[in-house]
């Protein structure tokens, strides 16, 4: 089946320095992507979601952008503080509300003091 | 409120053993998800049940297999374990009219098979 995938492992930012996470995704039919963020020990978090009819949503210091040309996801980090220092997963689903999500590999996001 | 919760955390297993993991979903839901995590891997959905029926299923071989109970809680079954076995098996809940995709995932149960 196809799959969502990243284009960097690894990545460390400078704190208060803006990160760009990005994805590149292969179903072309995906509808609704979402990033979720997995700190150590625990399950992955909801960040933010966007659905194929937009290229760009705002939350609380956090940008999800899509390019459906390109089959590319991104997701920008405002200001980024320590506790952002996690892994990062951008996942895809063919309908919106359709749990059956395929995940990325994952990047590490290093927050350096 | 309580969240997901998985039990246990932490699990050693041998080869061609069967193993049992618990899950209570998030006050409110209904549907529960099971996804595994390999180590440096993203999770891989196993499957979902939603009024104690699997509603969807992943490319996971029938070996694994899940129930779900009147309460909502959950249960996932893996028999004949392998060495391959060994990962992080999250639980995730949401609210199955809803559908939203918003899932809230527990910490997961560590599965180590020797």
């Amino acid at each position: 089946g196809e799959s969502v995938g990243l284009h960097l492992p690894t990545l460390s930012v400078q704190e208060g320095d803006n990160s760009i996470i990005n994805c590149a995704y292969s179903n072309s039919a995906s509808d609704y992507f979402i990033w979720y963020k997995q700190e150590s020990g625990k399950g992955p978090q909801f960040i933010i979601d966007i659905r194929s009819n937009m290229d760009k949503r705002q939350g609380q210091r956090v940008t999800v952008l899509l390019n459906k040309t390109v089959k590319h996801l991104s997701l920008q980090i405002a200001a980024t503080q320590p506790g952002d220092s996690a892994v990062y997963f951008c996942a895809e689903t063919l309908d919106f509300g359709n749990e059956k999500l395929t995940f990325g590999t994952g990047t590490r996001l290093t927050i350096i003091p | 409120d309580a969240g997901v919760t998985q039990s246990p955390t932490h699990l050693i297993k041998t080869r061609g053993q069967q193993v049992t993991l618990r899950c209570s979903p998030k006050s409110g839901h209904d549907t529960v998800s099971w996804y595994q995590q390999a180590l440096g891997q993203g999770p891989q959905f196993i499957f979902q049940y939603y009024e104690e029926e699997e509603r969807q299923r992943g490319n996971f071989p029938d070996r694994f297999s899940g129930h779900q109970f009147p309460n909502y809680s959950s249960e996932l079954n893996v028999n004949a374990l392998l060495l391959g076995d060994s990962a992080l098996y999250l639980c995730a809940s949401s609210l199955g009219g809803v559908g939203n995709g918003k899932l809230f995932f527990g910490s997961g149960t560590q599965l180590s098979v020797l």
